[in-house]
């Protein structure tokens, strides 16, 4: 398995400012995605992260909102813009590893937002 | 879109019991997977099934995924302490990578 770090671990900001959480893996790897967590919830894919160019956005979410960037095979980065109390959740990395069989999926330590 | 219905919400239960949880789905999956996820922490794969039918242990957790391909389950056996946490399920259909999550599972366990 991968291991997966993501900076800041938590933070707190205010309404209306933008945080980059960074996520970095100590191997390549073909598949990057950013999830998020609201409190008490489940998870819900935000976009996958792709080398080399735009990240492809699920339902509900958008590049102006949550802008991606992934220059290489080991690292990311999600940006949550102009925030508001409701972007207030966990958010996490997640990556397939290159080259396996199998589709698993591995999860980075998440970053705790909490907007005020 | 696709969905999946996972359940007992929470269970709370006897250290040494044995638990049972499920996920079912309107959807057809190919792989199904059992993720664990601790207070402030990522979830961490557990389980990870590929066949219809297959029936998959790891140490004293068993998952198998349901020859429908619409369903799966996850037994802990003699549970402990440790086991208190949150169990997801997820599963991943033919389009692609994505995962689709269960709400959850929420188990504790009483010494």
């Amino acid at each position: 398995s991968a291991v997966i770090s993501q900076k800041p671990s938590r933070d707190i900001c205010q309404r209306g400012t933008s945080l980059t959480i960074q996520c970095q893996v100590d191997s390549q790897v073909t598949m990057m995605f950013w999830y998020r967590q609201q409190p008490g919830q489940s998870l819900t894919l935000i976009a996958t992260a792709n080398q080399g160019s735009e990240a492809t956005y699920e339902s509900g979410f958008v590049i102006d909102k949550f802008p991606i960037s992934r220059p290489n095979l080991t690292f990311s980065t999600l940006t949550v813009s102009n925030m508001s109390p409701e972007d207030s959740s966990i958010y996490l990395c997640s990556v397939e590893a290159y080259g396996s069989d199998y589709n698993e999926q591995f999860f980075g330590p998440g970053t705790r937002l909490t907007v005020l | 879109g696709q969905q999946l219905n996972q359940s007992p919400q929470s269970m709370f239960i006897q250290e040494g019991e044995d638990v049972s949880m499920n996920c079912t789905s309107s959807s057809i999956f190919n792989t199904w997977l059992w993720y664990k996820q601790d207070p402030g922490e990522g979830p961490v794969l557990l389980i990870a099934l590929y066949k219809a039918g297959e029936l998959t242990s790891n140490g004293r957790l068993t998952a198998q995924f349901g020859i429908t391909r619409k369903d799966s389950f996850l037994n802990i056996s003699a549970s402990i302490p440790s086991d208190v946490g949150i169990y997801f399920c997820a599963g991943q259909g033919r389009s692609g990578n994505k995962l689709v999550f269960g709400a959850g599972t929420i188990l504790r366990v009483k010494s």
